[in-house]
């Protein structure tokens, strides 16, 4: 069965660069999650998207913008790079009206910078 | 605002033996749904058991069955003939049953280590 896709799977930026992660949910899931997850602790909840419109927004920097595309596909753009956004990025999709079955996650994107 | 709480940071279990791992909650809210999700040293989140408030009935996926607990806002983990491969972080998550096109987003506990002996 098809699984969420994350792309890159690891990436390595510098202090002040730009990243871009992918998330390709589920065929058929209309809303996609992004968490950040740091070394030891649990995943924090960034931003959702229902429907290519912004659902639920929780404790995502002002540097970080996502989006989702008219092909469900989202992107998760991180600016001003610093040390403290090194962590595991999770994508997780779902379908609208399946709350009950949790979330599909994806194997995450490692960003460390530099 | 939801909270979870695992108060064990680590557990630990013999090959074959069971463990119950604790997790409260705090809400408002009547309807919502509970998961335990495992996250191995791969660091893949897998979905072990989910739990909807409504239904009395514990839930139960072979060998990991869960102790729901509304009234004193308790969702514990019991893992049953403990095998190698059960060793991961284990995280009970909590989701709001939102209306309308808002599906509510996962709040995390802050895991438990489970360790596995041969």
């Amino acid at each position: 069965a098809a699984g969420v896709i994350q792309s890159p799977r690891h990436l390595i930026k510098e202090k002040r660069e730009t990243a871009t992660l992918k998330c390709y949910p589920i065929p058929r899931h209309d809303t996609v999650y992004w968490y950040q997850q740091g070394p030891g602790q649990d995943p924090q909840f960034l931003i959702s998207f229902y429907e290519k419109m912004q659902s639920d927004k929780g404790s995502i920097p002002d540097r970080f913008s996502a989006q989702q595309f008219s092909d469900y596909h989202s992107e998760l753009n991180m600016s001003s790079l610093e040390l403290g956004d090194s962590a595991l990025y999770f994508c997780a999709s779902s379908l609208a009206g399946m709350a009950s079955y949790g979330y599909t996650f994806g194997s995450g994107t490692r960003l460390t910078v530099v | 605002a939801q909270t979870v709480t695992q108060s064990q940071p680590e557990m630990s279990v013999q090959e074959a033996e069971t463990v119950t791992l604790s997790c409260t909650y705090d809400t408002s809210e009547s309807d919502y749904y509970l998961f335990w999700y495992k996250q191995p040293p791969s660091r893949q989140m897998i979905l072990v058991i989910r739990q909807e408030a409504y239904k009395q009935q514990n839930a139960t996926e072979n060998r990991f069955s869960v102790n729901f607990q509304k009234a004193a806002k308790s969702f514990s983990l019991k893992i049953s003939d403990s095998q190698l491969g059960d060793a991961a972080m284990y995280f009970c998550a909590y989701r709001t049953e939102a209306g309308g096109t808002s599906y509510g987003k996962l709040t995390f506990g802050q895991g438990t280590i489970l360790t596995v002996h041969p």
